[in-house]
C-alpha cells in the first residue's frame, strides 16, 4: 500500500522569506516521490521528482525537496518565494514494487504568499 | 519537455448528452495514460487507468458504463461522460506515462451540466 499525507491544508508566507510544504509518505517498498504545482483551472505542473541518489533534489523555478528516509518525509522548499509561487501544490509518491504506475497524492497544501 | 494536451478546455452541455474529451501526448508514446476527477481545492481522485489497445481499468465506485475511456493509439484517450447530470460537472484531468517516467498532465477540462 502507498499514501501521502500533507498535514497543512494551507502555508501562507511573506515574499521573500522561506517557503516550506510538508508532505510525508508510507509505502512498503523503496519510495519514488513527486511535487506537482496547480493552478487554477489548469493541469498539475511537474516540478521534481526523488528516485534514488542524493537526498536533495533540486526542482523547477528554485523549489528543492529533501528527501528523509528516517523520518518518511519529502518536504518541499523554496529559500526565497514570490508572490506567483501562490498555488495549489501536490505531494505524490508511488511504491517502487508497484507495477501499475499509479500514484498516490496527498490532499494539496494551498500555498499564499503575500506581497 | 513531454506534452500532454487535452481538448477541450470547458464544456458545457445539457442534461442528457454526451460529452467526449480527447487527451493526447504531443511529443511521446504514452504506455499509460489516466483520468482523474477533481471537486474544487481538494485532490485528484483517479477514476481509471487506460492502456493502449486494452480496456480501461476502472477505480472503485466508477462506473464504467457511465464513463467510457477508449485508448485506441499510443498517443490518444479518450473519456466519454455519457447522458451527463449536473452532478457529473467536474474537473476533469488526463495524465499521461511512458513506462513510469513522472506523469505529465493535461491542462484539465472543466465540465458544466446544466
Amino acid at each position: 500500500a502507498q499514501s501521502v499525507a500533507q498535514p497543512e491544508d494551507q502555508v501562507n508566507v511573506a515574499e521573500g522569506n522561506p517557503l516550506t510544504v510538508k508532505c510525508t509518505y508510507s509505502v512498503s517498498g523503496n519510495p519514488y516521490l513527486f511535487w506537482y504545482v496547480q493552478y487554477p483551472n489548469r493541469g498539475l505542473q511537474f516540478l521534481l521528482k526523488y528516485i534514488t541518489g542524493d537526498n536533495l533534489v533540486k526542482g523547477s523555478y528554485g523549489f528543492e525537496a529533501e528527501f528523509n528516509k528516517s523520518q518518511t518525509s519529502f518536504h518541499l522548499k523554496k529559500p526565497s518565494a514570490l508572490v506567483s509561487d501562490s498555488a495549489l501544490y501536490f505531494c505524490a509518491v508511488r511504491d517502487e514494487l508497484s507495477n501499475d504506475y499509479k500514484l498516490s497524492f496527498g490532499a494539496g497544501t494551498t500555498v499564499t504568499v503575500r506581497a | 519537455g513531454a506534452v500532454v494536451s487535452q481538448h477541450p478546455s470547458w464544456v458545457i452541455c445539457k442534461s442528457g448528452t454526451s460529452v467526449k474529451i480527447e487527451c493526447r501526448s504531443l511529443d511521446f508514446q504514452a504506455t499509460t495514460m489516466f483520468w482523474y476527477r477533481q471537486f474544487p481545492k481538494q485532490s485528484l481522485m483517479l477514476m481509471a487507468t487506460s492502456n493502449e489497445g486494452s480496456k480501461a481499468t476502472y477505480e472503485q465506485g466508477v462506473e464504467k458504463d457511465k464513463f467510457l475511456i477508449n485508448h485506441a493509439s499510443l498517443t490518444l484517450s479518450t473519456l466519454t461522460v455519457t447522458s451527463a447530470h449536473p452532478e457529473d460537472s467536474s474537473f476533469y484531468i488526463c495524465s499521461a506515462t511512458l513506462a513510469g517516467s513522472p506523469l505529465h498532465f493535461g491542462n484539465g477540462t472543466r465540465l458544466t451540466v446544466t
